[in-house]
């Protein structure tokens, strides 16, 4: 079956525009995180979704990132006046709902890359 | 503050040899350890995975140990194969955070195997 896709594979913005990062996961997980990947960094969490529940933003570095995921299906991350800095690779991952299955794998898709001029 | 460490980020080995990846970790919370590899231009995939309720998990040519005391897990691959070559993340999570199974990752390392 489909694996967990991500538009665009590739985005160069302007220092200041908003940006939208789409991700689509695999069809049937309830579960669906955003995860960004700097320059010689490991994979940094950023936000989680859980069917209807309120989503954990714990890991978003500013006000200016925001995610939505509507009809618990496509998740759109939103990074407003973007800044050098937010250059990255912006990874998706999905997975069943936890205590469904263990281990509860999460399917990573192949990411956008993300540079700001 | 990285919870999780991979701090050799680069390792050459001959082809048929064995690799080992070494990984250590700091939150005494984490119950649950696994490895990704990840190829360029393509995301993280799952290879291994193992519980701290064990000590080692082996799947086909890999291998992972974990040594709780020592907040150290290293995975093995033998034989190690052209097709090995990829960056290999460590990640950890708790069951301690309840529903969102988030996973706190390492740098990663860059395995380079030479045929």
């Amino acid at each position: 079956g489909a694996g967990v896709s991500q538009s665009p594979s590739n985005k160069v913005t302007e220092k200041g525009k908003d940006v939208e990062l789409r991700c689509d996961p695999i069809s049937g997980h309830t579960a669906l995180y955003w995860y960004r990947q700097s320059l010689g960094q490991g994979l940094e969490f950023l936000i989680y979704f859980q069917g209807n529940s309120a989503p954990d933003k714990s890991g978003l570095p500013s006000d200016r990132f925001s995610a939505e995921r509507t009809g618990g299906s496509v998740s759109t991350l939103t990074i407003q006046r973007t800044q050098q800095e937010d250059s990255a690779v912006y990874l998706c991952a999905s997975s069943l709902a936890e205590g469904q299955v263990w281990p509860n794998e999460q399917f990573f898709g192949p990411g956008t890359r993300l540079t700001v001029l | 503050d990285q919870q999780v460490k991979q701090n050799s980020p680069s390792l050459s080995v001959q082809e048929g040899r064995i690799s080992i990846l070494n990984c250590d970790y700091t939150n005494s919370m984490f119950d649950y350890f696994l490895w990704y590899k990840k190829y360029p231009a393509e995301g993280p995939t799952f290879l291994i995975s193992i519980s701290s309720i064990k000590d080692k998990n082996e799947d086909g040519r890999f291998t992972v140990f974990l040594n709780k005391s020592a907040k150290h897990l290293s995975l093995h691959i033998v034989p190690s194969q052209p097709g090995d070559s990829a960056v290999y993340f460590c990640a950890a999570r708790s069951s301690f955070t309840g529903a969102n199974s988030k996973l706190t990752f390492g740098k990663g390392i860059t395995l380079s195997v030479r045929p």
